[in-house]
């Protein structure tokens, strides 16, 4: 069965450092991952996906992921980080079979600091 | 485009009610899904659906119910409403073109069981 592990459930990070969150996943197929980030009291919105065209994958809001197979790892990363990206951030797989399931992580739940 | 929508935003509910919660998308999705979400747990599929008339159970469906009469509607159902229901439910949908689709979640049901 296919799962996703995020590492720290808190994040923080002053205003202008690296942001780094992780997500380790387990699968027997290839995986098809997902980051999506929740901003307080709305929905999810898709940041980035890997879909095995390239193993390093930029999103929306300068955020990008690199997919390392050795690894089983897909960590999000942003090189400075701005007080709007303060917010939960989820690491997904999809189920390859016909449903297309989602199987989320944990979340991470990331704090800029002024 | 309205996207992904939900009704009512906030509910409170006594043990033993009923209630349903709306969700309605607009993009001509055949994929729909009910999560709840649960601090500290992430998301957990609750039921989905592949297309209208078609629903399947998810990891939690335990006390749910869901109908698909239409491509658009997918609603929730609780019968017998209990504190352990008390979560953040999302809904969303997609296209059915394979694993890396894309979801899109509508802005949530905050509901909460007394």
């Amino acid at each position: 069965a296919q799962s996703v592990t995020q590492l720290g459930s808190h994040v923080s990070v002053s205003e202008g450092a690296l942001v780094l969150l992780r997500c380790n996943y387990s699968s027997s197929v290839p995986p098809y991952l997902f980051w999506y980030v929740q901003y307080p009291n709305q929905g999810l919105q898709l940041l980035l996906k890997y879909t095995s065209a390239a193993t390093l994958v930029k999103g929306i809001n300068g955020f990008e992921a690199e997919f390392k197979k050795s690894e089983t790892s897909f960590h999000l990363t942003k090189p400075s980080a701005h007080m709007s990206d303060a917010a939960e951030y989820f690491c997904a797989v999809s189920d390859p079979s016909g449903t297309y399931k989602y199987i989320f992580g944990t979340g991470t739940r990331l704090k800029v600091l002024a | 485009n309205a996207g992904v929508t939900q009704t009512p935003k906030f509910r409170i509910l006594k043990i033993g009610q009923s209630m349903t919660l709306q969700c309605t998308q607009d993009m001509n999705h055949n994929y729909m899904y009910w999560y709840r979400q649960d601090p500290g747990m992430g998301l957990k599929l609750i039921y989905y659906s592949v297309g209208a008339g078609i629903t399947d159970k998810g990891e939690v469906p335990n006390g749910y119910n869901v109908s698909r009469s239409t491509t658009e509607d997918f609603p929730l159902r609780l019968e017998l409403a209990a504190p352990s229901q008390t979560s953040v439910y999302f809904c969303a949908s997609s296209a059915p073109g394979g694993p890396t689709d894309t979801q899109y979640f509508g802005p949530g049901t905050r509901l909460t069981v007394l």
